[in-house]
Parts: structure tokens; C-alpha cells; sequence
């Protein structure tokens, strides 16, 4: 499979726990973001690479979350002390793009994290 | 009011029937316009990715951006039961996923 690949697909977890999502983009795509969607919702953007670094993030990624992309291959996404409203779908997307120009954006199947 | 409304449905159509989705916007910045189609459970798909104002056609899909009204749609023939799915409107001031703006999506079901 060469698409988007995103590890775990479902996690439980406590309230107050850590949890660490894992993405792995299409080879060749050096751009890779992370969304996040709620229930009836469209996703939201949270941040975004380009290669290991991270060039933008939303106001939406407080303090109890941070991504990295070592190496500008795979990402993680962790969250710290979650909390009940950090229950949603976690998508990830890459897409391949250089200066002045945009390609499309292709995204995982998604983690769903419920916080009990 | 959110940068882009698209009514949530549910929508139900029987099969081999035209499917018309639509979502309005607000911000006029936006010149790049898509379609995804998320199943349930996974994540969303691109089915139509168009610049500007115009129609762009792929096999049974149609899809129609009119700039002048900041208005899109989304047509879709002959129906199918494998078209049940979420649909999702996204536009980007730029092209680049960073700046994807998405509106709630349209729930579709094709009765056999």
C-alpha cells in the first residue's frame, strides 16, 4: 500500500494520559500535515511540515500537543494529559510541493482517539 | 458564521438518480475549490480538485465553481449505492493543504 499510513487506527485511553499517534506519508511527499475532525464536522488544520520542519501550527494546537517529523520522513503527533474534548479523528495528509507550487493533498484513514 | 456552509443533509436519492451537492463561502481569497468523499470510519478521499471559476468534468462527476455568487457544486450521475458516503467541500486561498478551509459535509445515501 503507498498511501498515507496512520498507526494506531482506534485508542483508549484516560483522561489525563499521554497518547502518541504515528503517520507515515507517501514516499515522495515531503509536505505533511495533521487535521483534526470532530463528529459532524469537517477537519480542522492543526500543523504542517515541510521536510523535519514545522512551519506552521494552528491556535487550535495548545500547549498539551506537540509533532515532530524527524528526519522528514514519518510524524508523530502526542498529546499530553488528554482531556474529553480531545476525542476525534486525527487525519494525517502529505502532498508533494515545491515553491510556487501546490499538489494535492492526500489523506490516512485516520486515528480516532476517545478520552474516557 | 463559518467561512463555508454546507448543508449537512442527510440526503437519501434512489439509484441512477442526480446527485447535487453544494456549500457557499465567504472568503473571496479562495481560488483553489475540492471535493473529497470520506467513507465512515475512514479518511476523506479527493475526488475533484478545479481552479477558479468553471465546470470540470471526471466520469460521472461534475464539478462547478462560480466565483461571481461564491458558489460551488458538486453533480453527480447515474448514482450508485457505492456513492453512500460523506461529501466535503475544502477550498484554499493558495493550493496548499496548510490552508484548506473544509465545510461540515453532506451525508449521501443511494437506495439500491
Amino acid at each position: 500500500d503507498t498511501g498515507v499510513s496512520q498507526d494506531p487506527r482506534h485508542k483508549i485511553t484516560k483522561r489525563g494520559q499521554n497518547v502518541t499517534f504515528r503517520c507515515d506519508p507517501i514516499s515522495e511527499h515531503n509536505r505533511l500535515y495533521w487535521y483534526r475532525q470532530t463528529l459532524g464536522q469537517g477537519p480542522e488544520f492543526l500543523t504542517y511540515f515541510q521536510n523535519e520542519a514545522q512551519l506552521e501550527k494552528s491556535r487550535l494546537l495548545s500547549d498539551r500537543f506537540s509533532a515532530e517529523r524527524p528526519k522528514g520522513s514519518f510524524s508523530t503527533l502526542e498529546i499530553q494529559r488528554t482531556e474529553q474534548g480531545d476525542s476525534a479523528m486525527y487525519l494525517c495528509a502529505s502532498s508533494l510541493g515545491r515553491k510556487n507550487m501546490n499538489t494535492e493533498a492526500f489523506f490516512g484513514q485516520g486515528t480516532r482517539l476517545t478520552v474516557v | 458564521q463559518k467561512e463555508v456552509e454546507q448543508d449537512p443533509g442527510p440526503l437519501s436519492v434512489p439509484e441512477g438518480a442526480i446527485v447535487s451537492l453544494n456549500c457557499t463561502y465567504s472568503n473571496s481569497a479562495f481560488q483553489y475549490f475540492m471535493w473529497y468523499r470520506q467513507y465512515s470510519r475512514k479518511g476523506p478521499e479527493l475526488l475533484m480538485y478545479t481552479y477558479s471559476s468553471g465546470n470540470k468534468e471526471d466520469g460521472r462527476f461534475t464539478a462547478q465553481v462560480d466565483k461571481s455568487s461564491k458558489y460551488i457544486s458538486l453533480f453527480i450521475r447515474d448514482s450508485q449505492p457505492s456513492d453512500s458516503a460523506t461529501y466535503l467541500c475544502a477550498m484554499s486561498p493558495s493550493g496548499s493543504a496548510r490552508q484548506l478551509t473544509f465545510g461540515s459535509g453532506t451525508q449521501l445515501t443511494v437506495l439500491p
